[in-house]
This record gives C-alpha cells, sequence and structure tokens, in this order.
C-alpha cells in the first residue's frame, strides 16, 4: 500500500531558528513529490515539484530536497509569516495505470517571534 | 482571475439532508477533484474528472455524486447527509487531462457539519 509519512507532526521554533521537516514514503511508480503550504481556514497552496533523486528546489527561505525515499523541507531563518501546516503530496502510478497523488497528514509549524 | 472559488464557506446539514457543494474555475483546466480533509488524516480523493462529461471514483467516492457538464464547473452533490461525511471539503483543478503533471490549485474549502 501506499504511503506518505510525515514528521514531526508539530514543530516550534524560534524567529530564526532553522530545521527541516520529513516527507517519507514507500510507493511503487513514483512519478513525483509535491509540498503545498496550508494556512488556517485556506485551501493548499502549491510550494514545490521534486521529481528525481537528488533535485532541490529553493523558494525565499524554504529549499526541497528528495531522495529515493524521503524529502525534506529545509526552512532556514524562518519568520512568524512562515507558520503554516506543510503538506506532502506523491503522485503515483497505480496497477490500472491512472496517476494519483498520496498526501500526508502535514506538519504544522509555528515560528514565534 | 479568480481561481478556483468553492461555495458556501460554511454548511449545517441535519442528518438525511442532501446538499450541493458549488466548485468553479476559470483556469480552463481540463483536471478537477474533490477532496476531503479531516483532523489526523491527510486529504483523501472522493472523485475526479479529467474533462467534461467523464468522472470516475476516487478513494472514498460513497455518499458522494458528481458530474461534468462544463469544464468550468464540478459539483459535489452529498444524497443523504451522514455525521461520517462532517469535515472539510476542498475542490482542486490542474492543467492536464491524464494526471498530475502539473500542480493542484485547491479552493479554500468547505466547512461542512452533519448534526
Amino acid at each position: 500500500e501506499d504511503q506518505v509519512t510525515q514528521s514531526p507532526e508539530a514543530l516550534r521554533l524560534q524567529e530564526g531558528e532553522s530545521s527541516s521537516l520529513n516527507c517519507s514514503y514507500t510507493v511503487s511508480g513514483l512519478r513525483g513529490l509535491f509540498w503545498y503550504r496550508q494556512d488556517p481556514g485556506k485551501g493548499p497552496e502549491f510550494l514545490f515539484t521534486l521529481y528525481s533523486a537528488g533535485e532541490e528546489k529553493e523558494k525565499e527561505r524554504l529549499k526541497a530536497t528528495l531522495t529515493k525515499k524521503e524529502s525534506f523541507l529545509h526552512i532556514t531563518a524562518p519568520k512568524p509569516e512562515d507558520s503554516a501546516t506543510y503538506l506532502c503530496a506523491v503522485q503515483v502510478i497505480t496497477q490500472g495505470g491512472s496517476e494519483k497523488l498520496v498526501f500526508g497528514k502535514g506538519t504544522k509549524l509555528t515560528v514565534n517571534p | 482571475n479568480a481561481g478556483v472559488t468553492q461555495t458556501p464557506k460554511f454548511q449545517v446539514l441535519k442528518t438525511g439532508q442532501s446538499m450541493t457543494l458549488q466548485c468553479a474555475q476559470d483556469m480552463n483546466h481540463e483536471y478537477m477533484s474533490w477532496y476531503r480533509q479531516d483532523p489526523g488524516m491527510g486529504l483523501r480523493l472522493i472523485h475526479y474528472s479529467v474533462g467534461a462529461g467523464i468522472t470516475d471514483q476516487g478513494e472514498v467516492p460513497n455518499g458522494y455524486n458528481v458530474s461534468r457538464s462544463t469544464t468550468e464547473d464540478f459539483p459535489l452533490r452529498l444524497l443523504s447527509a451522514a455525521p461520517s461525511q462532517t469535515s472539510v471539503y476542498f475542490c482542486a483543478s490542474t492543467r492536464t487531462g491524464t494526471g498530475y503533471n502539473s500542480p493542484l490549485h485547491f479552493g479554500n474549502g468547505t466547512r461542512l457539519t452533519v448534526t
């Protein structure tokens, strides 16, 4: 069964304190991995897509990396406005040949000033 | 450019009532989908559509119906609401008609409570 596990479930940081969020997956037929940010009362907002091991993407204070079994979302010198829930989703090919997204449960990040 | 618009934002139903959650997108996306988000669980796919006139079931389709008569609209119908359908519902769309080669664009959700 395709599974996506995010850790930690919740993370509290002080402003400027860098850290990483983890997304590990056990899937067959990986096509891509997506990171989304979700603010309270809002829908998820796309951040990054990673397709192959070794790939990295950056956006402001965020950097996403991908290995064969997991992805990391590194947050450098975070600010309070980075507080949100970060979702990881893996795009896989089903046995029937169609594609589907499997979402993790998310990591709730709180950055204190 | 509004993106993906969902209405209503909040809804309270009694068990057994029916209702339709509306979703519209103005990006000319072929692919549209409905997810539900429950505490402690990842987003789960209810139904999806790869183009007008084509719909298919996702992971948790029971109790829900969909139709896709236009590219822009993808309503989700609850046939007979049950407390287990209390959730936040998200509509999402993407450009391609055959998969997830472009990222999903989400609406801001409908928070549904069934009493």
